[in-house]
């Protein structure tokens, strides 16, 4: 089984369109993230949670909206999309705030033409 | 200034052979920590190790190890006897402080060609 898994792999999608991409993880950790990689490979952090709890918010635009709906489980929402949101998302899984393991999904690709 | 600085786009290495990622970084924070990851070209970002600012011993897994010098702000990473399966980019990435929240910065990444 997948670690951390994310779902979908592959999006395609027009622009103004609103679009989810769901995460997993099977780790029983209690912190998530969501890390944006651009074209140039260049991976920065969007979000973290922690049991639920939201901890880090990196100035990504509102229409951005990640929802925990329990410690397992880190969703984003992204509204009205944009060609610059078109890249890969990573979620990730730790076991607490701290640490020194950080578990990434295959990351989720979103082309939006 | 960047915090994590790779100056390698791109590497070569001889199947077998051993090879050196660069990595140095920038902090003033005394707590921190320091990741390697590799992402072939499927994708997915495998964790390959980590050092702590206060551990004594570099880190070492398996064909993995991480030279860190502190006063010089370097973590390279080492890849011994390289396999063809290597070949990927290597990111060095560093999390600040106990209260970091584990929020990654990441380096620009090295490109690794290996050669049979």
């Amino acid at each position: 089984d997948t670690a951390v898994s994310q779902t979908p792999k592959y999006l395609v999608t027009q622009m103004g369109n609103d679009k989810s991409i769901k995460c997993e993880q099977n780790l029983g950790h209690d912190t998530m993230y969501w890390y944006k990689q651009d074209s140039k490979k260049f991976l920065k952090i969007m979000f973290s949670y922690n049991n639920k709890e939201l901890i880090i918010n990196e100035t990504v635009p509102n229409r951005f909206s990640p929802k925990s709906p329990d410690k397992a489980h880190l969703n984003l929402h992204i509204n009205s999309l944009e060609l610059g949101d078109s890249a890969v998302y990573f979620c990730a899984s730790s076991p607490g705030l701290s640490g020194n393991t950080i578990y990434f999904g295959e990351g989720s690709w979103l082309t939006v033409v | 200034a960047q915090k994590i600085t790779q100056t390698q786009p791109g590497m070569f290495v001889q199947e077998k052979e051993a090879v050196t990622l660069d990595c140095t970084y920038d902090t003033s924070d005394p707590s921190y920590g320091l990741f390697w990851y590799k992402q072939p070209s499927s994708g997915e970002m495998i964790f390959l190790i980590y050092q702590g600012s206060y551990d004594q011993q570099n880190a070492t897994e398996g064909r993995y190890s991480l030279n860190f010098q502190k006063a010089r702000k370097s973590a390279n990473l080492v890849i011994s006897a390289s396999q063809l399966g290597d070949s990927a980019m290597y990111f060095c990435a560093m999390r600040e402080g106990d209260g970091g929240y584990n929020k990654l910065i990441f380096g620009a990444g090295t490109r690794l060609a290996v050669h049979p």
